[in-house]
């Protein structure tokens, strides 16, 4: 089966880093997607990992380690805008993604 | 990235009527376009997969005779919620699946429909 696991809430601070993590369980590997989904709108997409390592856009970069069904975002610079749910999603075999429940992420100032 | 556009963006309906809820590609041919359902606090939850030209494979415990969907060209999906009741009352998200420029297969969404069932 597949599996995907991330924290369901998370507070920083205004300025700050924080990092969300997801780990996924996966019976194939067609990459892994970040989405930001804020209340009440659809996921917008944030950054596709297929291959390990790191990618930076900007103020966010992703991280994957397919060795250890591992992915991290990471948000620099923390805005009150960011404060949204980040999703973690990888596609099956078919492509259809599976969603992992996503991480509230509260920004203080 | 590419554009899925959603009509309408908010309805309210009374109870036992019928909506339908189109879902465009504008600038791609999709040839997968997912319908999910999101309620309040809960992440996305996927309701039926829709092939151009074939039926829609719908999820264990969606009723594809509630939630009829019709995918007849490779823009176009509409997911029409037949007599609807308050309990569906919920956010519908499209996307559609296509290759972008660096031939990466992913989903591109729709802004999603918000549903009120009185």
């Amino acid at each position: 089966g597949q599996n995907i696991d991330q924290p369901t809430e998370m507070t920083a601070t205004e300025g700050a880093i924080v990092q969300i993590n997801c780990t996924y369980q996966t019976s194939g590997f067609n990459g892994l997607f970040w989405y930001q989904q804020h209340a009440g709108e659809a996921p917008t997409f944030l950054s596709y990992n297929v291959l390990d390592g790191l990618e930076e856009k900007g103020r966010f970069s992703s991280f994957l380690s397919r060795s250890k069904g591992y992915s991290y975002l990471l948000l620099k610079e923390l805005q009150m805008k960011d404060s949204a749910s980040y999703l973690c999603a990888v596609p099956d075999s078919n492509y259809q993604l599976i969603w992992g429940a996503g991480t509230k992420l509260i920004i203080k100032p | 990235g590419a554009v899925v556009s959603q009509h309408p963006s908010r309805v309210i309906c009374k109870s036992g009527t019928s909506v339908k809820i189109e879902c465009r590609s504008l600038d791609f041919q999709a040839t997968t376009m997912f319908w999910y359902r999101q309620f309040p606090k809960q992440s996305l939850m996927l309701m039926a997969t829709s092939n151009e030209g074939s039926k829609a494979t719908y999820e264990q415990g969606v009723e594809k005779d509630k939630f009829l969907i019709n995918h007849a060209s490779l823009t176009l999906s509409t997911l029409t919620v037949t007599s609807a009741h308050p309990e569906d009352s919920s956010f519908y998200i499209c996307s559609a699946s296509g290759r972008d420029q660096n031939d990466r297969n992913e989903q591109f969404f729709g802004p999603g429909t918000r549903l009120t069932v009185l």
